[in-house]
């Protein structure tokens, strides 16, 4: 049990939708990153924030946006979803110098 | 130069055996270097993790042996068991950044 809880656990979108994806984090884990985890494959880092504020981004374009609360829950919005955005999303949280706890992730189908 | 090379991709191993799997990375500002582990349907859990300035960590049955010349680093599973069985991945990172840049994982099974 890892105190950060993703939801939903499962979606299925259609090509050109959005999608809002939700993380519930520990208290006092003030960083949050997601990541993109396609099957067979490592995760990718799609952004990270500190505080409420986006403080890193990977290799992402722009359609996909976050958000991060007070309440240290946090959002991943993806719109005009594609086909190779079906992946396994991943939250990821921390307190300042400690590991990453990572969520179970939602795994977002788009036909 | 951002990439983490990881080999083998799948590995079998019999119980009880040893299960070593592979990391290379180039960025030498990586300065923190975890595996984790998944389960199907789970997101990953960390396993064990290194610093460069240590040549080998142990937990456990986990062992990370780092090789910083040579910029390589491995998971050895000693005594492997049927419930070991899982995705495995490494990570890097630097200190001054929470992004970690995963390998592309070994499915490892331990057949009983």
């Amino acid at each position: 049990e890892t105190g950060v809880t993703q939801s939903p656990t499962h979606l299925i979108k259609t090509r050109g939708q959005q999608v809002t994806l939700r993380c519930s984090s520990q208290s006092g884990h003030n960083t949050v990153s997601w990541y993109q985890q396609a099957l067979g494959q490592g995760p990718q880092f799609i952004f990270q924030y500190y505080r409420e504020e986006e403080n890193g981004r990977g290799n992402f374009p722009p359609r996909f946006s976050g958000l991060q609360f007070p309440n240290y829950s946090s959002e991943l919005n993806v719109n005009a979803l594609e086909l190779d955005d079906s992946a396994l999303y991943l939250c990821a949280s921390y307190r300042p110098n400690t590991e990453a706890f990572f969520g179970q992730g939602t795994r977002l189908t788009v036909v | 130069q951002q990439q983490v090379k990881q080999s083998p991709q799948s590995l079998i191993v019999q119980k009880g055996g040893i299960s070593i799997i592979n990391c290379a990375y180039e960025n030498t500002a990586f300065d923190y270097f975890p595996w984790y582990q998944q389960f199907p349907g789970k997101g990953p859990a960390l396993l064990i993790a290194i610093r460069p300035d240590v040549s080998e960590k142990k937990e456990g049955r986990f062992t990370i042996s780092f090789n910083k010349s040579a910029k390589q680093f491995s998971l050895h599973i000693m005594d492997s068991q049927p419930g070991d069985s899982a995705t495995y991945f490494c990570a890097a990172r630097m200190d001054s950044s929470y992004k970690l840049i995963f390998g592309s994982g070994t499915r490892l099974l331990v057949r009983p």
